[in-house]
């Protein structure tokens, strides 16, 4: 079965960081660029990073440029993202999804890891 | 940053309406707009990819159409599974920016 699975999240304090994991399994990791999405607490989606599936190429959306690094482990089938100096604002679900580069949509999704940042 | 715009933003029908839903991008994206329907509590799922191709295994009730900035999604026969939140994406440039979702809701 293709299957993303999240896991890492949780209650951080302000300005602390998090290291959010996402297991594949059910397909060849290695060929596809994988993302991350987030979701505010009753709000709308929001996408946040990009990795190639060499890591060659790797794009973030502003809102977390310079804070937040992925990155991928082929060989283990795992792709990371290490959340620095977090803040309120970042409390969200956090998604993994594979790219069907292609045509660049993501059509398979983890069920999600919570990241909670309060003092 | 290309900014997508949905409208309506929610809207009620009744099971068997017929319901549209717009997506706007703020410049030319061709056809690089994604379709994404989302139940609460869970991730979303994607139904149309390039402005008008249906993911394998989606009903086909639900199409897609539009190039260049508008794009409209349609549920032709509104089921009651398909009570959920829409949410458009363009990925013709980075950052791939989502619009804010329009909830399709029980009449």
């Amino acid at each position: 079965e293709v299957q993303l699975v999240e896991s890492g999240g949780g209650l951080v304090k302000p300005g602390g960081s998090l290291r959010l994991s996402c297991a594949a399994s059910g397909f060849t990791f290695s060929s596809y660029i994988m993302n991350w999405v987030r979701q505010a607490p009753g709000k709308g989606l929001e996408w946040l990073s990009s990795i190639s599936s060499s890591s060659s190429y790797i794009y973030y959306a502003d809102s977390v440029k310079g804070r937040f690094t992925i990155s991928r482990d082929n060989a283990g089938n795992s792709l990371y993202l290490q959340m620095n100096s977090l803040r309120a604002e970042d409390t969200a679900v956090y998604y993994c999804a594979r790219d069907r580069s292609a045509y660049n949509y993501m059509d398979i999704w983890g069920k999600g890891t919570t990241v909670t940042v309060s003092s | 940053d290309i900014q997508m715009t949905q409208s309506p933003s929610s809207l009620s029908a009744s099971v068997g309406d017929r319901v549209t839903i717009t997506c706007r991008a703020s410049q030319t994206i061709s056809n690089s707009l994604n379709w994404y329907q989302q139940k609460p509590g869970k991730a979303p799922k994607v139904l149309i990819y390039a402005a008008s191709t249906l993911q394998s295994g989606v009903p086909s009730r639900f199409s897609g159409s539009g190039s260049g900035t508008d794009f409209t999604l349609t549920i032709s026969s509104l089921q009651p599974e398909d009570f959920a939140t829409y949410y458009c994406q363009q990925t013709y440039s980075t950052p791939r920016t989502f619009g804010q979702g329009t909830k399709v809701e029980i009449k």
